[in-house]
């Protein structure tokens, strides 16, 4: 029973080509995250979305944009994709936020190489 | 802000010798603290977590102690099997922010 599904798990685009990621869940959650993951780090959050109030990381670059249209989809933008954000994003999802002790569930993760 | 140090970055056993991953975080109301399990090519999976009103948790062959004093939260995994072998974060969220906080990582091997 998938809970946060990603889609799709590998994603090639070119270098300053626009590039659309997809996270639904089917777990009803307020909370919704992305995160970017380069290889042999811990995941790094990019914003996240407290119902439809969005928060945005203080050092996450301009290229990057999110939508969330209702509780189950959330998409990540990448307005010009570099070389350096090749990666994988990984959405999560919480009840409520990480603050009031409540767990992020993780999907799949999408991997994005960039050429 | 709060920081997380987790150690050692690279662990490797015996099947069926015993694990153990130490964090420490700076912030002293930090107050939940799980522990996530990542294969490779896979998003992070949710293995144990403890919240700052319980010293110790267990599961099975997973366990987690907190010492909120020395602030240092351990991961102990028993028994340990090949497919344990994975990368181990842990993380730490603090009541005001509503973020986690991971550590670097442990990349666990256990050889058969």
């Amino acid at each position: 029973d998938a809970m946060v599904i990603q889609n799709p798990r590998y994603q090639v685009t070119q270098f300053g080509k626009p590039v659309t990621l997809s996270c639904s869940q089917t777990l009803n959650h307020n909370v919704m995250y992305w995160y970017q993951q380069k290889s042999s780090q811990a995941p790094k959050l990019l914003f996240h979305y407290y119902d439809k109030d969005f928060n945005n990381e203080a050092d996450t670059p301009d290229n990057f944009q999110s939508r969330r249209p209702n509780t189950s989809f959330c998409f990540l933008d990448i307005r010009s994709p570099g070389l350096g954000d090749a990666a994988m994003y990984l959405c999560a999802t919480s009840p409520r936020l990480a603050g009031t002790q409540e767990t992020q569930y993780f999907g799949p993760g999408t991997r994005l190489l960039v050429l | 802000g709060e920081n997380v140090e987790q150690h050692p970055s690279t662990l490797s056993v015996q099947e069926g010798d015993s694990a153990v991953i130490k964090c420490t975080y700076s912030d002293s109301a930090s107050n939940y603290f799980p522990w996530y399990k990542q294969e490779l090519g896979k998003g992070p999976q949710l293995i144990i977590d403890i919240r700052s009103n319980v010293g110790e948790k267990k599961d099975q062959r997973i366990a987690v102690t907190l010492n909120k004093t020395a602030k240092h939260f351990s991961l102990h995994i028993t028994e340990t099997q090949p497919e344990d072998s994975a990368v181990y974060f842990c993380a730490a969220s603090h009541p005001r922010g509503g973020k986690l906080i991971f550590g670097q990582g442990t990349e666990l091997s256990v050889k058969p």
